[in-house]
Parts: C-alpha cells; sequence; structure tokens
C-alpha cells in the first residue's frame, strides 16, 4: 500500500544533542509537510517542500530545519533540542498545493532528557 | 490565538445514538473545511470534508453541517459505533486571492462510544 512512514517511532534525545526525524513516501506527492503536536494541542505546522522549494513558517524556530534530498524523503533536523521540542512530530503528503487532503504518517515521539 | 476551535476536549457518547463534534472558527477567509480522525499511535486519516459553498457533506454515517454566518462546523455521526473511538480534528484552509493558505488545525475531541 502507498503510504507515509516515518522513523522511528519514538526518539529520545538529550538536551542540546542533535537528532534527526526522517519520512519517506510512497505516494508520489510533490508536497511533504512537517508538523510539531504537542500533549492536547493543535498540530502546529512547521515547514513544508513543495517539490524542492523549500516554506518555512513565520513562527518556527531557528532551531528546527529540514532538508528534502529527493520526491520520497524527507528529514527534520533539531540542531540543539530543548526540553519545550519534546512532541509528537508528524510528516505528511499532499499531492499539490490545491489539494487539501493530507496523508499522515503515525508520527516520532520526540522525547529530551 | 486559535483559529480553529474545538471546545469540547471529550464526548462520551452511547452506541447506537449520533454523535455531534462541533467546530467553530474565526478566519472568513477559510474557505474549506475537513475532519480527520486520529487513532493511539496512528497518524490522522482524513475523514470528510465541505466547501464553503455547501452547507452540508454526507458520507454514509458521516454528516458534516457548515454554517458560515455563525463560523461553526459540526460532524454528525449516526448511528455510533465502538470503532469510532478516536480523537477527531476540524482543520480549515483559507483561500487567498489566486493562493492556498495551509491547513489550520483545532486542538482536537476525544469520542469515546460505549457499548
Amino acid at each position: 500500500d502507498a503510504m507515509v512512514i516515518q522513523n522511528p517511532r519514538y526518539q529520545v534525545t538529550q538536551f542540546g544533542k542533535p537528532v534527526t526525524l526522517s519520512c519517506s513516501q510512497t505516494l508520489n506527492h510533490n508536497v511533504m509537510y512537517w508538523y510539531q503536536q504537542k500533549s492536547s494541542q493543535a498540530p502546529k505546522l512547521l515547514f513544508h517542500y513543495y517539490d524542492k522549494d523549500f516554506n518555512n513558517e513565520a513562527d518556527t524556530p531557528d532551531n528546527f530545519q529540514s532538508r528534502r534530498p529527493n520526491t520520497s524523503f524527507c528529514f527534520l533536523d533539531i540542531r540543539s533540542p530543548g526540553l519545550g521540542d519534546a512532541a509528537m512530530y508528524l510528516c505528511a503528503t499532499s499531492r499539490g498545493q490545491t489539494n487539501e487532503k493530507l496523508f499522515f504518517g503515525s508520527g516520532t515521539q520526540l522525547s529530551v532528557l | 490565538d486559535q483559529q480553529v476551535k474545538q471546545n469540547s476536549p471529550s464526548l462520551s457518547v452511547q452506541e447506537g445514538r449520533i454523535s455531534i463534534l462541533n467546530c467553530d472558527y474565526t478566519n472568513s477567509m477559510f474557505d474549506y473545511f475537513l475532519w480527520y480522525k486520529k487513532y493511539p499511535a496512528e497518524g490522522p486519516t482524513f475523514l470528510i470534508s465541505i466547501s464553503s459553498i455547501k452547507d452540508k457533506n454526507e458520507d454514509g454515517r458521516f454528516t458534516v453541517f457548515l454554517n458560515k454566518s455563525a463560523k461553526h462546523l459540526s460532524l454528525h455521526i449516526v448511528p455510533s459505533q465502538p470503532g469510532d473511538s478516536a480523537v477527531y480534528f476540524c482543520a480549515a484552509r483559507a483561500h487567498y486571492g489566486g493562493s492556498q493558505g495551509n491547513l489550520i488545525f483545532g486542538k482536537g475531541t476525544k469520542l469515546s462510544v460505549k457499548p
């Protein structure tokens, strides 16, 4: 089945230690998104790629970076995780920016010790 | 400031009865609304959507109603089944001139359907 896959499912890192979360998709969608969701909060868009074009949300901290080396893969890099960055990170895809339906991965739960 | 509000964190309903999940929004530029369903340890999955040119969309047991004047939409599930127990997210997208904005999500409502 075509899908969005996130690895790992759970990630533990230390305060200040860089961490990378990964996402892959077999849907061949043009757009890939990263959302951050804290407990009992709404998923919050960090940034997205339309093909190779990177679009950062205005309030996304500089501590968060992303890479999309090809259509299938997208990475979220947190350069110096703080305790406040502990959250569920959701990757999603859509066919195009006018396509409203997003397809989500299962998420990576990040803990910062 | 939240543009999409789901004011009920949780809802409990008896199997076979109607579940009504509510969502309010503040941005008058929103023109497309979606509901997503999320089971524990899974990502959200698309459930149903509605365009602002409609006031109702139905898909099997699921119906979404949109009241633009009140900036309110609701998701009705009839009849409710135990498998419907999940967190339901309301989401909205704005249209600015020739471009679409990104999806804005509410905080979600946890629905529990009791046998």
